[in-house]
């Protein structure tokens, strides 16, 4: 059981360039996140996905797209990469309710981008 | 804007004293407001959460204290250890908002031996 995965752990970008960063997870949840961390803002939501099929944007989604491609993945692609974008980026997946667990939100490893 | 609003942005306690960090809100529609630990190079996990139909919560070392008329929140580490340095960071979600977590801008706690 790995929780939730992310691959690249880091990559380095130009302006302009378009990259895809996957997210997967094996805890069967239904919803899944997309956040970016800067520092002294804490993590803010990109995108997210509250079961499979459906997407919607959240407080910074400019600059960014999502695919929900089946229930365990959930991809972020920048496609025209800006220096602004430079953050790390963390995706999150969600339990069903009900428990201890009803809103606990489980989070990958990061993924370290950097835009020259 | 930030809809969590937390304090302070860093902190140094001795090992065996207390941390205290504060979060405020505005959202009257927050029901549930967890607490995050992070570890550099890590991604974050939750610590401890409480929802405002309690006062207070504790799991160990770590005691939320809730106060639902200042809107306000904060963690308490009892008998700080150098294994609780990290960053801490406070949420909130509820209403209708798909259960979105709203993070305050976290705090760096280290603890000195």
């Amino acid at each position: 059981n790995a929780g939730v995965t992310q691959t690249p752990k880091f990559q380095v970008l130009k302006t302009g360039q378009s990259m895809t960063l996957q997210c997967a997870q094996d805890m069967n949840h239904n919803s899944m996140y997309w956040y970016r961390q800067d520092p002294g803002m804490g993590l803010r939501l990109i995108y997210y996905s509250a079961s499979e099929g459906t997407t919607d944007k959240g407080e910074v989604p400019n600059g960014y797209n999502v695919s929900r491609l089946n229930k365990r993945e959930f991809s972020l692609r920048l496609e025209s990469a800006a220096p602004s974008q430079t953050s790390v980026y963390f995706c999150a997946s969600r339990g069903l309710a009900g428990g201890n667990s009803y809103n606990e939100q489980f989070f990958g490893p990061g993924t370290r981008l950097t835009v020259l | 804007q930030q809809q969590v609003k937390q304090s302070p942005q860093s902190l140094i306690v001795q090992k065996g004293g207390i941390s205290i960090i504060n979060c405020a809100y505005e959202n009257t529609a927050f029901d549930y407001f967890p607490w995050y630990q992070q570890f550099p190079g890590k991604g974050p996990a939750l610590l401890i959460a409480i929802r405002p139909d309690v006062s207070e919560k504790k799991e160990g070392r770590f005691t939320i204290s809730f106060n639902k008329s200042a809107k306000q929140f904060s963690l308490h580490i009892m008998d700080s250890q150098p294994g609780d340095s990290a960053t801490y960071f406070c949420a909130a979600s509820g209403g209708s908002n798909d259960y979105k977590l709203s993070f305050g801008a976290g705090t760096t706690v280290t603890v000195r031996a």
